[in-house]
């Protein structure tokens, strides 16, 4: 079975300041790995994703992630926080089939 | 495309009654997954169709569950009959399979309050 674990449910930072909000996963095999974003009384929106390759995945709004094997961890980072970016954060695995299972979220505060 | 779209946005009913929530995929999206948000439980998986076929219901909580997708471009999630403990928003997504790997699109979410 694969699962996802998101250890902090909630993280804090000030404008402008890097950000890093954590994930980790349990998968047999190669893990799909994504991470979402949930603005208010909106759906998902996708952010980025790992499937092979380069460890470390840029995706939108200056996002990245990087995927650490024997870590089995996939953290979002971002160099420079904006107020923004204030929002619901899921990471998600998947084992190569089309259905992902997510972890129960981050909220993410950026102070002005 | 309009992207995947639910209706209705926000339902109330008490508890007893029948809700019917209702999802178009994206036009030649061939998955189509249905998932529960709550506080206490996170995103959770409820079913997953491809190609109009149920793959994996196992996250559907209990008989009072159904769904269906009668075609390519319709499906709906019904609860019958509805409980307090329903109470949370469901989120429609579809994706074009590519074996494997691909990232769902998220429909806005309807939610439900059962009184």
């Amino acid at each position: 079975a694969q699962s996802v674990a998101q250890p902090e449910d909630q993280v804090n930072v000030a404008e402008g300041n890097p950000l890093t909000v954590k994930c980790t996963y349990s998968v047999s095999g190669n893990p799909y790995l994504f991470w979402y974003v949930q603005y208010p009384n909106r759906g998902l929106q996708f952010l980025l994703k790992y499937i092979t390759g380069d460890n470390l995945v840029k995706g939108s709004y200056g996002f990245e992630a990087e995927f650490n094997k024997s870590q089995t961890s996939f953290h979002l980072k971002k160099p420079s926080a904006l107020v923004s970016d204030s929002a619901l954060y899921f990471c998600a695995v998947s084992r190569g089939a089309n259905n992902l299972f997510f972890g129960t979220g981050t909220r993410l505060t950026v102070i002005p | 495309d309009a992207g995947v779209i639910q209706s209705p946005r926000h339902e109330v009913t008490e508890m007893g009654q029948e809700v019917t929530l209702r999802c178009k995929p994206i036009s030649g999206h061939d998955y189509l997954f249905w998932y529960r948000q709550t506080m206490m439980r996170g995103l959770e998986l409820l079913i997953y169709f491809n190609n109009n076929v149920p793959i994996d219901d196992s996250g559907m909580p209990e008989d009072r569950f159904s769904a269906k997708m009668p075609n390519a471009s319709f499906s709906t999630l019904k609860i019958q009959p509805s409980e307090p403990r329903d109470s949370a928003v469901y989120f429609c997504a579809s994706i074009l399979g590519t074996g494997g790997g691909g990232s769902p699109f998220f429909g806005p979410g309807t939610r439900l309050t059962v009184l």
